[in-house]
């Protein structure tokens, strides 16, 4: 099973201030297949990035992921007020074991 | 639009079951392979099942493998988890996430929509 680290645990931060989240896998995800995805208190995850780098429908261009292997990014360039949330990557290139990461809470500093 | 609502959750005896469902609009279910993912409160994702379009394909996580069982009717554009011998760590929000299938066949993708969840409660 591939496990996922992402760090830090919570990034503190002020909005219109850049935002940086990794993901690190045991291993090497196959064709970079892997996602990162958003969510908020009391609400369902949103996916955000599919395939380490393409944006999901309708997210802003303020998203963006990079990385192939086992080391893989997901920036949000300028902090605005509603990305204040918990950002978890998920690999899918080894399924049937598709693994989440334990999550990364971005704050208001 | 897409939508994914949920039901079937409440409060459970350890060793008790549970049947979750799943009802699916606004798109072509039989097109999708669709899974279950759950949350523990105050914790991160948990992936715990998945089918594919046409149930030819099933997977379960080692944590619910033998216990739990995954299947969906496409007539009804449902999706279904059965939960049995329930544990105080089965207790969680359970998602139903929708994904294209991918190659080789079989093979799962992304999550691209979700629904709000259902909670399940395991306690005596």
């Amino acid at each position: 099973e591939i496990v996922l680290t992402q760090s830090p645990g919570t990034l503190s931060l002020s909005p219109g201030e850049r935002a940086t989240l990794s993901c690190r896998a045991s291993q090497s995800v196959s064709s970079s297949y892997l996602a990162w995805y958003q969510q908020k208190p009391g609400q369902a995850p949103r996916l955000l990035i599919y395939g380490a780098s393409s944006r999901a429908t309708g997210i802003p261009d303020r998203f963006s992921g990079s990385g192939s292997g086992t080391d893989f990014t997901l920036t949000i360039s300028r902090l605005e007020p509603e990305d204040f949330a918990v950002y978890y990557c998920q690999q899918y290139g080894s399924s049937p074991r598709l693994t989440f990461g334990g999550g990364t809470k971005v704050e208001i500093k | 639009q897409v939508q994914l609502v949920e039901s079937g959750g409440g409060l459970v005896k350890p060793g008790g079951s549970l049947r979750l469902s799943c009802a699916a609009s606004g798109f072509t279910f039989s097109d999708y392979y669709m899974s279950w993912i759950r949350q523990a409160p105050g914790k991160g994702l948990e992936w715990v099942s998945y089918i594919s379009s046409s149930s030819s394909y099933t997977n379960y996580a080692d944590s619910v493998k033998g216990r739990f069982t995954i299947s969906r009717d496409n007539a009804k554009n449902s999706l279904y988890l059965q939960m049995n011998s329930l544990r105080a760590e089965d207790t969680a929000v359970y998602y139903c996430a929708r994904a294209r299938p991918r190659p080789p066949p079989g093979a799962m993708s992304h999550f691209d929509y979700w629904g709000q969840g259902t909670l399940v409660t395991v306690s005596s």
